[in-house]
């Protein structure tokens, strides 16, 4: 089972400014095929990236995926306020598919 | 557009079953796989299950191999997961999420989720 670890745990950020989140795999994630989701409470999460760096249908382009391996990063450009989440990695190159634990972006 | 709505939820004693129901809208249901996530209370996500789009391939998270079963009836456009022997940690809001394909991928559409409380 490929166990992904995400850093920070939690991040603290002003509107405007700049998010970079880490995705870390134990082993090779196979095709790069790893996908981001942000998750709001009492919401459905919401398919940002897939496939380490392409974006989904609708999402803005302040949202960018990169990486590849076992080292993956989401980043969000200009943080707005709807932004404010908690994000999910998660990948689905092999079975069984994994998630790490999340990372949360809140307002400082 | 997609829709998805997940049914079953409820509180139910330790020990006893539960299915759980997700009916699908909006797509054609029979040509996509479909996917069991959960969350616990104060939790991650944590992935439980996917499905193929003919119910041919199931497969499911290590942990939960043995008291969970997913399968769907594609003439009803309904996805269920069987959950048996439940403990309180099994605790959490159930997601279906329909996969981007004909199964093992990611899911592009979520529901909102029903609550299980396993509690006496």
């Amino acid at each position: 089972e490929i166990v992904l670890t995400q850093s920070p745990g939690t991040l603290s950020l002003s509107p405007g400014e700049r998010a970079t989140l880490s995705c870390r795999a134990s082993q090779s994630v196979s095709s790069n095929f790893l996908a981001w989701y942000q998750h709001k409470p009492g919401q459905a999460p919401r398919l940002l990236i897939y496939g380490a760096s392409s974006r989904a249908t609708g999402i803005p382009d302040r949202f960018s995926g990169s990486g590849s391996g076992t080292d993956f990063t989401l980043t969000i450009s200009r943080q707005e306020p709807e932004d404010f989440a908690v994000y999910y990695c998660q990948q689905y190159g092999s079975t069984p598919f994994t998630f790490g634990p999340g990372t949360k972006v809140d307002i400082k | 557009q997609v829709q998805l709505e997940e049914s079953g939820g409820g509180v139910v004693q330790p020990g006893r079953s539960l299915g759980l129901s997700c009916t699908a809208s909006g797509f054609t249901f029979s040509s996509y796989g479909m996917h069991w996530v959960r969350q616990a209370p104060g939790k991650g996500l944590e992935w439980v299950a996917v499905i193929s789009y003919d119910g041919s391939n199931k497969y499911y998270a290590d942990s939960l191999r043995g008291r969970f079963t997913i399968s769907r009836d594609n003439s009803k456009n309904t996805l269920y997961l069987q959950v048996n022997s439940l403990r309180a940690e099994d605790t959490a809001v159930y997601y279906c999420a329909k996969d981007v394909g004909v199964g093992w991928n990611y899911a592009d559409d979520w529901g909102q989720g029903t609550l299980v409380t396993v509690a006496s």
